[in-house]
C-alpha cells in the first residue's frame, strides 16, 4: 500500500496563478483533511471531508476550495494564489473506527511558494 | 472552536534525562488527544494518543497523562536519546476536526 500520496511535492507560483494539489489514499478511509503548516504555527486545518461528495470548512478556509468526487481523492484548489499562501501543505486521511478515535495518516507534504 | 496551547516552544535536555511537554485545551467536548513527532522535512508521525476516558497511557519510554478537569495533557519521554530530537505536536479532536499546538522543538544533547 502506498498510504497517502500528494502531488506535486514542490511548486512555485506567481501571485494570481491557480493550481490544484492532489491527495490520494489507498486505505479506503472515509475522512480526509487538508492542513497547512507555517513556521511557529503548527498545523491548521483548511478543509476536510467526511465522505465522498462532502466537504466542510476548517479553521483557515479562505482562498481555498476543495472537492471529493472520489473516495480515494481529495483535491485542494487555489484560484488566485497570494504570497500569504506560501506554506507546506499536508493531506491526511483516517477511518473513524468504532469510537471515532483512529489516527490520522499524513501524506509527505507539498511545499508551495507564491512569489 | 477549540484552542490548544503548547509549552515550551523549545526544550534541551541531556541524553538520558526526561523531557516533559505540556498542552492545554479549551473545549471540554474534545475527546481524543494524539501526539505527533515531526523530523525536519518529514510528515508528522503519531507516537502516542489518549482518549478522554483514560488518565494515563504508556508505551515504552513515552507516556501521556490527561487531566480532564483542568483540561491539560502532557507528554513524558524518559531516558531520552539523540534520535528523540524533533518537533513534537499535541492535538485535540473536537467532533471531526483536529486542533494542533504550535509545537515543541526538542534537542537531546549527547
Amino acid at each position: 500500500n502506498a498510504g497517502v500520496t500528494q502531488t506535486p511535492k514542490f511548486r512555485v507560483l506567481k501571485t494570481g496563478q491557480s493550481m490544484t494539489l492532489l491527495c490520494a489514499q489507498d486505505m479506503n478511509h472515509e475522512y480526509m483533511y487538508w492542513y497547512r503548516q507555517d513556521p511557529g504555527m503548527g498545523l491548521r486545518l483548511i478543509h476536510y471531508s467526511v465522505g465522498e461528495g462532502t466537504t466542510a470548512k476548517g479553521e483557515v478556509p479562505d482562498g481555498y476550495n476543495v472537492s471529493r468526487l472520489k473516495k480515494q481523492n481529495f483535491l485542494l484548489g487555489l484560484e488566485s494564489a497570494a504570497p500569504s499562501q506560501t506554506s507546506v501543505y499536508f493531506c491526511a486521511s483516517r477511518d473513524p473506527g468504532l469510537a471515532g478515535m483512529n489516527e490520522q495518516f499524513f501524506g509527505p507534504g507539498t511545499r508551495l511558494t507564491v512569489l | 472552536g477549540e484552542n490548544v496551547e503548547q509549552h515550551p516552544s523549545t526544550l534541551s535536555v541531556q541524553e538520558g534525562d526526561s523531557a516533559v511537554i505540556k498542552c492545554t485545551y479549551s473545549d471540554s467536548a474534545s475527546n481524543y488527544f494524539p501526539w505527533y513527532k515531526q523530523e525536519l522535512g518529514k510528515r508528522p508521525q503519531l507516537i502516542i494518543d489518549i482518549r478522554s476516558n483514560v488518565g494515563e497511557k504508556k508505551d515504552q519510554r513515552i507516556a501521556v497523562t490527561l487531566n480532564k478537569t483542568a483540561k491539560h495533557f502532557s507528554l513524558h519521554i524518559t531516558e531520552t536519546q539523540p534520535e528523540d530530537s524533533a518537533v513534537y505536536f499535541c492535538a485535540a479532536r473536537l467532533v471531526y476536526q483536529f486542533y494542533f499546538g504550535t509545537g515543541t522543538s526538542l534537542t537531546v544533547i549527547p
